[in-house]
Order: structure tokens, then C-alpha cells, then sequence
């Protein structure tokens, strides 16, 4: 069964320091998610993406955040400037008519 | 988006039926039912979803009342592997530009026990 791939699972990084978590979501799916899940907290909604371009985004999805689909498979989440607050669980999802979730990578910013 | 209520939390016995409810009081004409859970820190998974109808597949069942106002998850026969947060979330699914987001809440914790 096809199924979106996060990599990686663990990603450690310094404070100050750009990260990119990766994504290659279900072929075919037209719509593209970033969530995100603090450590005991609800799963949030960071940005969609669809037709190359944002589609909605949250206020947590600053200017320091940013989404690309360069290659027509990968799907990018970048933080330029990571801060202490940044730590979660981030989730990539795709889907049409439903959204299907990655296993997510756990950042954790020292 | 619509607001959906939920109990906190659920037991369950292992081999028995997991009867989750779900309030939707003010969903629109356009909203969909959908149901996901969480396995500890895992992603969401999707279960099930609807319309209007009562849904079957080989996860659970969705009750759908007349009214469209509230909504039922059955795990027919639920086992240890089902102890999981489940969200109840009604969405939009316009298949056009604008296809929305899922908004979770704190959803139902349930606990299937021996």
C-alpha cells in the first residue's frame, strides 16, 4: 500500500541553526499538509499546498518557515532559524479525497 | 470549521464492540465526517468517513444520524492494537482549489484493556 515517507525520523539541531525535514507523499495525491505536534499537545495545522503554491498557512507558519515541492516528488519543509519553541513532531500528509499521514520527524532544537 | 464534541476518554474491553460518539451540531450541508486516530506519537491514521449515509470498511463502521448532528465510530470486535486517540473532525472536501484542512482536537482516548 503506497504511503508518504518522512526522513528523517530524528532530527537534532542547535538553536539558530536551518533545518529541512523531507516528505515524499502518495504519487498522484494533489494536496500537500504540514502539521506539527508538541510533546502532550494537540496535532496543528502548519501550511497546505496545492498547484505549486501555499494554499493556506497557520500563524504559527512565519516568515522563518517555508514549503517547497521542487522536483515534483519531494515535499520540504524548511525552518531557517530554528528557536527552543520549534521542537515537535512534524507530520507531512497528502491526499484527494483523504489525507494520509507520514510517521513523522521528531525535531528536537538544544 | 465546524466544532465536533467528544469524551475525553473510553474504555473498552478486548473482543468487544468500541462505540465512539461524536457531536457535530452545526456542521454544513458540504461537511464531511471524518474519523482518524493516533497510535502514541505516531501520524494520524484515516479510518472512515461520510456524508450522510452510514459507512462500512474493514477498520470500522460510521453512524451518521438523520439530522447529521452527531456521529458513531464502531470498532466491531476492538483489541489491545486499537488503544489509540481517536478524532472525530468535519471537513469540507470541495476537490477544487480549496480543499481545506483538518483541524484536530483533543479527540477520545481510548483504552482497550485485556
Amino acid at each position: 500500500e503506497p504511503e508518504v515517507t518522512q526522513t528523517p525520523s530524528h532530527q537534532v539541531t542547535q538553536m539558530g541553526q536551518e533545518v529541512i525535514l523531507r516528505c515524499v507523499p502518495i504519487s498522484n495525491h494533489l494536496y500537500f499538509y504540514w502539521y506539527r505536534q508538541i510533546l502532550g499537545q494537540k496535532v496543528e495545522f502548519l501550511v497546505s499546498f496545492y498547484n505549486n503554491e501555499i494554499s493556506e498557512k497557520s500563524e504559527i507558519f512565519d516568515d522563518q518557515f517555508s514549503v517547497e515541492r521542487p522536483d515534483g516528488s519531494n515535499f520540504t519543509l524548511k525552518i531557517r532559524s530554528t528557536k527552543l519553541e520549534d521542537s515537535a513532531m512534524y507530520f507531512c500528509a497528502s491526499g484527494t479525497e483523504k489525507l494520509f499521514f507520514g510517521s513523522g520527524t521528531q525535531l528536537s532544537v538544544l | 470549521d465546524a466544532k465536533t464534541t467528544q469524551p475525553p476518554s473510553m474504555d473498552c474491553a478486548e473482543g468487544r464492540a468500541a462505540n465512539l460518539p461524536c457531536n457535530h451540531s452545526t456542521i454544513s450541508g458540504n461537511e464531511y465526517v471524518y474519523w482518524y486516530r493516533q497510535i502514541h506519537s505516531q501520524g494520524p491514521q484515516y479510518i472512515i468517513h461520510g456524508l450522510k449515509n452510514n459507512e462500512t470498511n474493514e477498520m470500522a463502521s460510521l453512524i451518521i444520524t438523520e439530522d447529521r448532528k452527531s456521529s458513531t465510530l464502531i470498532l466491531p470486535h476492538a483489541t489491545l492494537r486499537d488503544t489509540a486517540v481517536y478524532y472525530c473532525i468535519v471537513f469540507p472536501f470541495a476537490g477544487g482549489t480549496s480543499y481545506g484542512k483538518l483541524t484536530f482536537g483533543q479527540g477520545t482516548i481510548l483504552t482497550v484493556h485485556p
